[in-house]
């Protein structure tokens, strides 16, 4: 299975704090994609890397994918409570995405 | 902006029951999805549709149906449903870039669906 992986499954941490979760697969992908769900909502699209990326940054979010070990993480630098959520990675292999189980980040006021 | 909506956030029905699941999107996208959400293991996707009249089974298509007679719609149908299919369903729609990879996909508000 391509399934991405999360790892911690879950993070606890202080406002202001960064946080960092990674996504591990194992197989090719075209793209990697990562996902934000509040408390029992759908989920939101954070960013998206192409395989062919290294490194992609969006406001206080920074994605970083190394395709010769499998991996990415996310990286949200000063955290908010606001950003107390799960989030998801997908992994696109060409005929679906595959998301990982996800890490639940809280932040703490 | 691109919405996807849901027919009901909470549905409680009996075992054996026919249900449908309703998912309208608004940005005439290619592609839909649905999925469901359990504890622990992630999304698991249970169809999707690249096209008016199109499915395609995902991983766990057991207990489900799917149709897609309009571009906006796609209706998720549990035949006769069973108490291990409550469950939260989340539906998704994109579009697909040329050569094929996925573009972000756009979620509705998902359905929590019980089953007694």
């Amino acid at each position: 299975s391509q399934q991405g992986e999360e790892d911690p499954q879950a993070l606890s941490i202080q406002e202001g704090e960064n946080a960092t979760m990674n996504c591990s697969y194992k197989t090719s992908i075209n793209n990697l994609q990562w996902y934000r769900q509040n408390s029992g909502r759908g989920l939101v699209h954070l960013i998206l890397i192409r395989s062919n990326e290294r490194e992609k940054h969006s406001g206080r979010l920074r994605v970083t994918l190394d395709t010769s070990k499998k991996s990415s993480s996310l990286l949200i630098t000063a955290s908010r409570a606001a950003d107390t959520a799960s989030y998801f990675c997908a992994t696109d292999g060409g005929n679906k995405l595959v998301f990982g189980a996800g890490t639940i980040l809280r932040v703490k006021s | 902006d691109v919405k996807v909506t849901q027919s009901s956030r909470y549905l409680v029905k009996r075992t054996g029951e026919k249900v449908f699941l309703e998912c309208v999107q608004d940005m005439d996208h290619e592609n839909m999805f649905w999925y469901r959400q359990d504890p622990g293991l992630g999304l698991r996707l249970i169809y999707f549709s690249y096209d008016v009249k199109m499915k395609e089974k995902g991983d766990i298509p057991e207990g489900y149906s799917v149709s897609r007679e309009k571009k906006e719609r796609f209706s998720l149908i549990l035949e006769s449903a069973s108490t291990n299919q409550t469950s939260m369903y989340l539906c998704a729609s994109s579009t697909r870039q040329r050569g094929g990879s996925y573009n972000e996909q756009f979620f509705g508000p998902g359905t929590r669906l019980t089953v007694l």
